[in-house]
This record gives C-alpha cells, sequence and structure tokens, in this order.
C-alpha cells in the first residue's frame, strides 16, 4: 500500500529565503507526483506535474525534483515571499486510473 | 479552458439528515472524476472516482455514495449523515485515459455536521 509523508509538517521563513520541502513515498511503482499548493479554506492549486520517466520539472520560482529510486520528491522555492505561505501538497499518482495519494502537507509561513 | 465548479460552497446539515453535493466540469469530454474529501488532521483521501457515466469505484467504505449521471457531472450522496461526515469534500477531473495525467480540483465544499 502506497504511503506518502511530508516533512516538516510547517515551516516559517523569513522573506527571501530559498527552501526545501521534502516528500517521500514507500512504493516507488508510481505513474506520476503532483504538487499542489492550498490556500486556507480554498481547492487545490496544481503546481507541478512530475512524470515517472522525469527527474525534475520548473516553473518560475518553483523546481520539484523526483527520484523513484530512493523515494523522494523535493520542492524547492526560491527568493520566498509571503504570497508562498500556504500549504503545499505532495500526490503520487500509483495507478492507471490516475488515482492519487496525498502526504499530509507542509504549511509554510514567509515572514515579511 | 476547462473550468470545474462545485456547489453549494458551505452547508450546514444536521445529523441523519440526507446529503447531495455537485460537481460539474466545463470544456472537455469524457473527464476521469474523483470525490476527495479533507477532513481536520487527516489529510485528503480519495472516496469514489469514476472513468465513464455510470462507473463509480469506491475507495472507502461509508455511508457515502457517488453516481454518474452525465459526462461532466459526479454527485455525492448520502441518505443519512454522520458527525463524522464533516469535512471539505473536493472535486477533481483529469484527461480520460491518460494514467500520467495531471489533476485539477474544484473549490470544494464546506461540509459541517451537526
Amino acid at each position: 500500500k502506497q504511503e506518502v509523508t511530508q516533512i516538516p509538517a510547517a515551516l516559517s521563513v523569513p522573506e527571501g529565503e530559498n527552501l526545501v520541502l521534502n516528500c517521500s513515498f514507500t512504493d516507488s511503482a508510481i505513474y506520476n507526483l503532483q504538487w499542489f499548493r492550498q490556500d486556507p479554506g480554498k481547492g487545490l492549486t496544481s503546481l507541478l506535474l512530475i512524470q515517472s520517466s522525469q527527474r525534475e520539472q520548473t516553473s518560475g520560482r518553483l523546481n520539484a525534483s523526483l527520484d523513484k529510486s530512493s523515494g523522494r520528491s523535493t520542492l524547492y522555492i526560491a527568493a520566498s515571499q509571503p504570497g508562498d505561505s500556504a500549504t503545499y501538497l505532495c500526490a503520487v499518482g500509483s495507478s492507471n486510473t490516475g488515482k492519487l495519494i496525498f502526504g499530509q502537507g507542509t504549511t509554510l509561513q514567509v515572514k515579511p | 479552458s476547462q473550468t470545474i465548479h462545485q456547489w453549494p460552497a458551505t452547508l450546514v446539515q444536521p445529523v441523519g439528515s440526507p446529503l447531495s453535493l455537485e460537481c460539474t466540469v466545463e470544456g472537455t469530454s469524457n473527464p476521469n472524476l474523483y470525490w476527495y474529501r479533507q477532513a481536520a488532521g487527516r489529510g485528503l483521501q480519495l472516496l469514489f472516482y469514476s472513468v465513464g457515466i455510470g462507473q463509480i469505484s469506491s475507495e472507502v467504505p461509508q455511508n457515502l455514495s457517488a453516481s454518474r449521471p452525465q459526462d461532466r457531472q459526479f454527485i455525492l450522496s448520502s441518505k443519512k449523515l454522520l458527525l463524522s461526515d464533516s469535512g471539505f469534500y473536493l472535486c477533481a477531473w483529469s484527461v480520460r485515459r491518460v494514467a500520467s495525467g495531471e489533476q485539477y480540483f474544484g473549490p470544494g465544499t464546506r461540509l459541517t455536521v451537526t
């Protein structure tokens, strides 16, 4: 059974700092891995999708990497801003139906 | 462009009452559709998914049910709500038959069972 873990559960950093969020999964037989952002009381916004054959994806200040053999993914946020404050969720696609298994999320606070 | 709608946005219901949450997708055809629940302290949990009209798969035993009466409509129902049904319900879609496709989420419905 696939399990997804995100560490740390919460993170507080000063504005401008570069930071890394971690995601680990127990079964390396995945189809893809997706990073989401969730603002309080809102739905999920997709940030980056990494296919199982890819090593990384980049979008603006965000870079996500995938290492299937070690069961790990990282989300790198460069030059953090207060507007980046949110909960970041990692989700693994583990079947051909597209079902996602989510981690518990990392709540990020960027202080001005 | 594709959009996904959910309603109602918030709902307060007494224990034992029925439930109907609706999700519709615009701008695409034959999507895979998903219902997730986000309960306090428990993370996001997949409840149901559908790969076509009338095709529903349940992931978690519960007193909820799902139906897909039209290609782009997904409904979550219950005959009698429990306190434990409280949570944030999210609908999502992805391109059909693309296992590695990106999943897109709706704005969610906040359900409080009293």
